[in-house]
């Protein structure tokens, strides 16, 4: 079946300006995490969801950063007024349900360039 | 807090050649240990995870990793290295017993394969 996905694969802003990236998870998973990896560095926890909640949010760097997941599927990451240092790859991932025991999925990423 | 340490920025290694690669974590408890491969333009994919029971835990792709908690380590080996190997390893430490599912990823150790 599909894996995770992500769009856009690539994006490249301005200083200041709101970005969104999306994350479609597998089907049927209930748990979808965000991670983000900045060059040279192993990913980063944001964020993780199990259904439309947000369980853990302490990854999250400021309040810039924000993430959704309004019915239990897609989920978004908003960032606003966007810095140079957000630039980064945005990773989502997913498990069937939440536990450290499952496997998180992961897409491949989008790459986010702040000019 | 939990930490994970992968000493090996890069390694290079022939084809048909032995690998180990190096992970050592911190973690209070007994720790869900995982290795992640990455290759470029591909998602991190899991190669192998531990949870409990046997130390010696066996993956795809011939891989395999051995938990010694003598040593807070979770080492990566393989018998002989492929030409596809070559990749940027990741080892992991889920925090499952703090309530959260997030992992901790080290900063990666990249594998170059010479034929």
């Amino acid at each position: 079946g599909a894996g995770v996905s992500q769009t856009p694969s690539n994006k490249v802003t301005e200083k200041g300006k709101y970005v969104e990236l999306r994350c479609d998870p597998i089907s049927g998973h209930t748990a979808l995490y965000w991670y983000r990896q900045s060059l040279g560095q192993g990913p980063e926890f944001l964020i993780y969801f199990q259904g439309t909640g947000a369980a853990d949010d302490s990854g999250l760097p400021n309040d810039r950063f924000f993430a959704v997941r309004p019915e239990g599927s897609v989920s978004t990451l908003k960032i606003q007024r966007t810095e140079r240092g957000d630039s980064a790859v945005y990773l989502c991932a997913s498990s069937l349900i939440s536990g450290s025991l499952e496997t998180q999925y992961f897409g491949p990423g989008t790459r986010l360039l702040v000019l | 807090a939990q930490s994970v340490t992968q000493p090996d920025i890069h390694i290079t290694v022939s084809e048909g050649a032995s690998l180990e690669l190096r992970c050592n974590y911190s973690y209070g408890a007994t720790p869900y240990l995982f290795w992640y491969v990455q290759s470029p333009g591909q998602g991190l994919q899991l190669l192998l995870k531990y949870f409990s029971g046997d130390t010696l835990v066996q993956g795809i792709k011939g891989f395999e990793a051995e938990f010694k908690r003598s040593q807070s380590s979770f080492n990566l080996r393989k018998p002989s290295v492929h030409w596809s190997d070559a990749a940027e390893y990741f080892c992991a430490v889920g925090a499952g017993g703090d309530n959260t599912d997030k992992l901790i990823f080290g900063t990666g150790t990249r594998l170059q394969v010479f034929p």
